[in-house]
């Protein structure tokens, strides 16, 4: 079974500071990770996604994320947030084998972003 | 691409009633999609998987009777709730995988508030 979990469900950060919400995960296979945001009453965009292949991703809007298999983290980050980038993130695991098998989330970290 | 809409963006209904709610997948042929639920301020729960031509697979705990899924085609599936009741009401979700591209991703719907009063 996979599963995520996403340390602080509140994140606040200053205009132009760094960004960095948390993700753990588990999973009896190698994974594939993934970073979604969702900004209100919309569904979800992906941002970026790790699929086996280089461990630091880069995604849209400037965030990327890292796989570290000894930690089994895939943290995302943004080296300075915009105010525009106030949104739910959630990150999500799913396994390498198999077709189209299902998502699993975290139960998602709201960034709040201040002048 | 991959663009994934829902219909309607939002619904009322009385309780008692039924509710239909579509997905199409715009410009790819999903061979597999996904319905799921989500709180306010909470995560995607998945209900159900169905694949084009073939009976949904539901999650634990949700009835299928209640949540009626068809994958009738290779772009369009449907969500009914039947007998709606005001806990049924929640953002519903859906989202297309097409195996033909990229196996990896979901492309996700716009969602579907549903409010039964």
């Amino acid at each position: 079974a996979q599963s995520v979990t996403q340390l602080g469900s509140h994140v606040s950060v200053s205009e132009g500071a760094l960004v960095l919400l948390r993700c753990n995960y588990s999973s009896s296979v190698p994974p594939y990770l993934f970073w979604y945001v969702q900004y209100p009453n919309q569904g979800l965009q992906l941002l970026l996604k790790y699929t086996s292949a280089a461990t630091l991703v880069k995604g849209i809007n400037g965030f990327e994320a890292e796989f570290k298999k000894s930690e089994t983290s895939f943290h995302l980050t943004k080296p300075s947030a915009h105010m525009s980038d106030a949104a739910e993130y959630f990150c999500a695991v799913r396994k390498s084998t198999g077709t189209a098998s299902k998502l699993t989330f975290g139960t998602g970290t709201r960034l709040q972003v201040t002048l | 691409g991959a663009v994934v809409s829902q219909h309607p963006s939002w619904v009322i209904c009385k309780s008692g009633t039924s509710v239909k709610i579509e997905c199409r997948s715009l410009d790819f042929q999903a061979t597999t999609m996904f319905w799921y639920r989500q709180f306010p301020k909470q995560s995607l729960m998945l209900m159900a998987t169905s694949n084009e031509g073939s009976k949904a697979t539901y999650e634990q705990g949700v009835e299928k009777d209640k949540f009626l899924i068809n994958h009738a085609s290779l772009t369009l599936s449907t969500l009914t709730v039947t007998s709606a009741h005001p806990e049924d009401s929640s953002f519903y979700i859906c989202s297309a995988s097409n195996l033909a591209g990229d196996a990896y991703e979901q492309y996700f719907g716009p969602g579907t508030r549903l409010t039964v009063t």
